[in-house]
């Protein structure tokens, strides 16, 4: 079966670090993906990695482990603006669909 | 290229009414798909279209759900008879084919908010 496992929420405060766990079991891989969800508005794409390691973009890094079926995104200098639902994604063998995780919600506090 | 356009923002409809959205992926790329999503839930993958061939539809998407990509340009979603539980986001995405742009992910569109009465 396909199973995606996140955190529901996450409260940090504003310059912190914080980190969002992900873990997977999918019936195929080719790449794990993080989305910013903002209320009210579509995803939009943070982050891609397909072989292991980390990946580094601005204040943002996502780690893979495909072994252990487990990633972390990795926000830092955490901004106000930065509050929002991350949303994890698999997706397929193939590079057809995505499967999404239902999101962690971020709350950043002053 | 304005990136993904979907059309209605809204729509409340009365249940066992037809509704029909519309999707304008960005002009590049040949791959659309559609997912829906309900309040504090993750996208759910409902169908997905390679150029013009619909090449893949959920097992959760009833016979009241139909899609069409006519010439491998836009997209239209049909929900025939509306229950009170489609009430949900519907989200259109786009992507290029699979390669050097395979790392991009989805470009999502603002989606069409439904609600059934």
């Amino acid at each position: 079966g396909q199973n995606i496992d996140q955190p529901t929420e996450m409260t940090a405060t504003e310059g912190a670090i914080v980190q969002i766990n992900c873990t997977y079991q999918t019936s195929g891989f080719n790449g794990l993906f993080w989305y910013q969800q903002h209320a009210g508005e579509a995803p939009t794409f943070l982050s891609y990695n397909v072989l292991d390691g980390l990946e580094e973009k601005g204040r943002f890094s996502s780690f893979l482990s495909r072994s252990k079926g487990y990633s972390y995104l990795l926000l830092k200098e955490l901004q106000m603006k930065d509050s929002a639902s991350y949303l994890c994604a698999v997706r397929d063998t193939g590079g057809f669909k995505t499967i999404f995780g239902a999101g962690t919600r971020l709350f950043v506090k002053a | 290229d304005t990136g993904v356009s979907q059309n209605p923002r809204h729509k409340i409809t009365k249940r066992g009414q037809n509704v029909t959205f519309r999707c304008d992926p960005i002009s590049e790329h040949n791959r659309l798909y559609w997912y829906r999503q309900t309040l504090g839930q993750g996208p759910e993958f409902l169908t997905y279209f390679q150029n013009e061939a619909q090449l893949e539809k959920s097992r959760l998407l009833s016979d009241r759900f139909s899609a069409e990509r006519p010439k491998g340009s836009f997209s239209t979603l049909e929900i025939q008879r509306t229950e009170q539980g489609d009430s949900a986001m519907y989200l259109c995405a786009s992507s290029p084919k699979s390669g050097l742009t395979a790392s991009y992910g989805y470009t999502f569109g603002s989606g069409t908010r439904l609600t059934v009465v």
